[in-house]
Parts: structure tokens; sequence; C-alpha cells
């Protein structure tokens, strides 16, 4: 079984800072990782993905996250946000293809001019 | 990316109606779909999963005759909220797995909003 769990509700930071949006995640098989992007009265539109090999894998819109096993963590990172970056994010696991993907509380992302 | 389109984007309709939501994949055949609720800021409740060909899996706690789940062809899912009331007002996502690759990556519809009066 899997589960998610994302850290914080909501995030807010300034125009051109880091963003850090935290995940953790729990599956008793290896993982596929996913983070999703919902802006408001939208779909879900991927961000980017782990599945195997390179542990830090880079997304569109300059997002990028790193899978790390020892601390059952997937967290989503960008070096500067942009105020186009406001919105909702999830992250997301899956055992595979035939699992149920499974998604976490998501995160609200702020950005302050 | 693949494309899954959800239509109508919006609907309104009166207590005790039926409305039917289409959910496609228009460059991909997908085997795999699946139904998702989600309520005012909160996170995406799997509803159920259709296969196609076959009857759809529902998750606990979703009323099957309520939430009619049809996969009919391997581009095209609907759901059907029967006898709708206000508390099925919600935002409604589809989604669906292609019939290749092994990523089990998810390609979303853009929603629904239902609005039952």
């Amino acid at each position: 079984a899997q589960s998610v769990t994302q850290l914080g509700s909501h995030v807010s930071v300034s125009e051109g800072a880091l963003v850090l949006l935290r995940c953790n995640y729990s599956s008793s098989v290896p993982p596929y990782l996913f983070w999703y992007v919902q802006y408001p009265n939208q779909g879900l539109q991927l961000l980017l993905k782990y599945t195997t090999g390179a542990t830090l894998v880079k997304g569109i819109n300059g997002f990028e996250a790193e899978f790390k096993k020892s601390e059952t963590s997937f967290h989503l990172t960008k070096p500067s946000a942009h105020m186009s970056d406001a919105a909702e994010y999830f992250c997301a696991v899956t055992g595979g293809r035939a699992s149920k993907i499974i998604f976490g509380s998501g995160t609200r992302l702020s950005i302050r001019p | 990316g693949a494309v899954v389109s959800q239509h109508p984007s919006r609907v309104i309709c009166k207590s005790g109606t039926s409305v039917k939501i289409e959910c496609r994949s228009l460059d991909f055949q997908a085997t795999t779909m699946f139904w998702y609720r989600q309520f005012p800021k909160k996170s995406l409740m799997l509803m159920a999963t259709s296969n196609e060909g076959s009857k759809a899996t529902y998750e606990q706690g979703v009323e099957k005759d309520k939430f009619l789940i049809n996969h009919a062809s391997l581009t095209l899912s609907t759901l059907t909220v029967t006898s709708a009331h206000p508390e099925d007002s919600s935002f409604y996502i589809c989604s669906a797995r292609g019939t290749s690759g092994r990523t089990g990556e998810l390609f979303f519809g853009e929603g629904s909003r239902l609005t039952v009066l």
C-alpha cells in the first residue's frame, strides 16, 4: 500500500525566492512519484515524475525534485519563484501501472510581490 | 504529453435530474480511466476505476447506483450522476492511463464543475 504526506497546506514565498514544497511517502514496493500542479478551476498538469534511474528529476517551468529513498521524501523545489507559480501542488505515489495513484492533500503556493 | 478532454466544463442542474460527464482521450488509447472528486480546497478523492469493456471498480463509500460509470471504448468514459442533489455539487476530474509505457503516469482532464440547485 502507498500513502503520501505533504507538509504544509499553504506556503508563501516572495517573488524570486526559493520554493520548497515537501512530500514524504510510504510504499511497500518501489514507488513511482509525481508532482502535479492545479490552477483554479482546472484539471491537473504533470510537473515531473520519478520512476527509476536518476534521483534528481527536472520538470517543466523550472521545477525539480529529488527522490531520497533513505528519507522517503520527494520534495519539490524551484530556485526562483515567479508570480505565475501560484497554484495548488499535489504530490502523488503509485506502486506501478496496475496500482492506483494516491494523492497528497495538496499545498497551496502563494507568491508575494 | 497526451491529451484528455472533459465535457462539459461546467454544468448546473436541478435537484433530482441526472447529469452525464464525458471523458475522452484524444491522442491515445486508454485502457484504464479514473474518476476523482475534489471538494473545495481539498485533495482528490478517487471515486472509481473503469476499465474498457468491464464494470467499474468503486472505492469504499462511493454509491455505484448514484455515480454510474461506463467505459465503452478505449477513448471514452462517462460518469453519470443520477438523481443529483445539492451535496453532489463538486469538481469532478477524470484521468487516463495509456495502453503502453510503464511509468504509470496519469493524464488529467480539465475537470467538470457540477452545481446542483
